[in-house]
């Protein structure tokens, strides 16, 4: 079963309004978790690195004030796209790092991911 | 700048072939390598680690050149299960949690 799980995993929206997204880690707890973007026959972007606790890292270019992401506990983050346009629409996904193991690939999960459509 | 090169492909083969795909990236301080595996429409799930000495998982046996910033991947005997997108990805900072993707390499096996 999913050890990380998104929602919703489909979501259309109107322009102009907000959408919020949720990552939950299920069977541990995550410091950090990783919020990216990917459109068609494009790569997985990263996004931001979300902390527990702390203010996000958004990579260049991203909007923060745009794409908010909030970390308020140990299990749970959440990305919110705010003013969606047409433009926003995209498969965005989630993961997080197990912690307490050195990282060996097999420790970082991914939720199943969201497709946002904005019309 | 961080960027991780692959050729997009499709590759189409039929059943039993042998098929290689190459990576290359840009950020000489990567400090892990993976190859991931992406269904259509689908969150991405590891095939497996890479190692500089290179390692094999069954039909999977992956390379990694460090000098050359190459990571290559080969099947053998492939599957139609084994139609997807094959993603190569680095990790750049220390604790080797974020990674960079590549586009990916798209692979279809036929009867």
């Amino acid at each position: 079963g999913a050890v990380v799980s998104q929602h919703p995993s489909w979501v259309i929206c109107k322009s102009g309004t907000s959408v919020k997204i949720e990552c939950r880690s299920l069977d541990f707890q995550a410091t950090t978790m990783f919020w990216y973007r990917q459109f068609p026959k494009q790569s997985l972007m990263l996004m931001a690195t979300s902390n527990e606790g702390s203010k996000a890292t958004y990579e260049q270019g991203v909007e923060k004030d745009k794409f908010l992401i909030n970390h308020a506990s140990l299990t749970l983050s959440t990305l919110t796209v705010t003013s969606a346009h047409p433009e926003d629409s995209s498969f965005y996904i989630c993961s997080a790092a197990h912690p307490g193991t050195p990282f060996l690939g097999n420790t970082i999960y991914f939720g199943e991911g969201s497709w946002l459509t904005v019309v | 700048r961080k960027e991780v090169e692959q050729d997009p492909g499709p590759f189409n083969v039929p059943e039993g072939a042998t098929v290689a795909f190459n990576c290359t990236y840009s950020n000489s301080a990567s400090q892990s390598f993976f190859w991931y595996r992406q269904d259509c429409r689908k969150e991405p799930k590891l095939l497996m680690s890479v190692y500089s000495s290179g390692n094999e998982d069954g039909r999977f046996t992956a390379q990694l050149n460090r000098a050359s910033q190459y990571i290559s991947l080969l099947i053998r005997d492939s599957k139609l299960s084994d139609s997807a997108t094959y993603l190569c990805v680095v990790s750049y900072n220390q604790a080797g949690t974020a990674l960079i993707f590549g586009k990916g390499t798209t692979l279809s096996v036929s009867s």
